[in-house]
């Protein structure tokens, strides 16, 4: 199985700012990496597919990058509705397997 | 509109059946790959099955042998029977459609796009 790793488990940034998180696979997955965002008590959201590709409706300030086995996702400008959880996914083999998620505190 | 809605959760204790249905709307279940995922409380996303447009089945090997993903096109709707449940199968369950396009003879997988609200299993004595 494909393990997906994730850095920082938390973070916490300021209205404005800029953050980026990392994931890390355990093997090459070209760029199969979906990145989601979950609010509290709601389904999770698809933002970022094929490593890099904004999710139609996803404001511009989210980017993602990489391929092979390392990824970012860059959120800029953020906004106080930026607070979340953010979970990598690769769609590379089955299990598609999940990272472990960061959660993100907007100050 | 597009949208999944799931039904079926609930209380059921240890050993016991459940299963998991998922109505889809504005698109055609058969046409798609379809996943589960699952989320323990406080925990993160655990991806559970899929189902391709083709009929072919994939499970985590957590599951594997006890749930069983399939589909009714005449209802258009996903089902997940979970048997033998255990206590580590409490979560809220999701179902999921995964976007795919195909180039040549490969389907390259673009994430799950829609998902439904989640429906709450709760597996205890």
């Amino acid at each position: 199985d494909i393990q997906m790793t994730q850095s920082p488990s938390s973070l916490s940034a300021s209205v404005g700012g800029r953050v980026t998180i990392t994931c890390r696979a355990s093997q090459s997955i070209s760029t199969y990496l979906n990145w989601y965002q979950q609010k509290p008590g709601k389904a999770p959201k698809l933002l970022i597919y094929s490593a890099s590709s904004l999710q139609s409706g996803v404001p511009s300030r989210f980017s993602g990058f990489g391929s092979g086995t390392d990824f970012t996702l860059t959120i800029s400008s953020l906004q106080p509705e930026d607070s979340a959880s953010y979970y990598c996914q690769q769609s590379y083999s089955t299990p598609y397997t999940f990272g472990q998620g960061t959660k993100l505190e907007i100050k | 509109e597009v949208q999944l809605v799931e039904s079926g959760g609930g209380l059921i204790q240890p050993g016991g059946s459940l299963r998991l249905s998922c109505a889809a709307s504005g698109f055609t279940v058969s046409s798609n790959y379809m996943s589960w995922v699952r989320q323990a409380p406080g925990k993160g996303l655990q991806w559970v099955s899929v189902i391709y447009s083709g009929g072919r089945t994939d499970y985590a090997d957590s599951v594997k042998g006890r749930f069983t993903i399939s589909r009714d096109n005449s209802k258009n709707t996903l089902y997940l029977q979970m048997n033998s449940l255990r206590a580590e199968d409490t979560a809220v369950y999701y179902c999921a459609r995964v976007a795919t396009v195909v180039r040549g003879i490969i389907t390259h997988q673009y994430g799950m796009d829609v998902w439904g609200q989640g429906t709450t299993v709760t597996v205890s004595s």
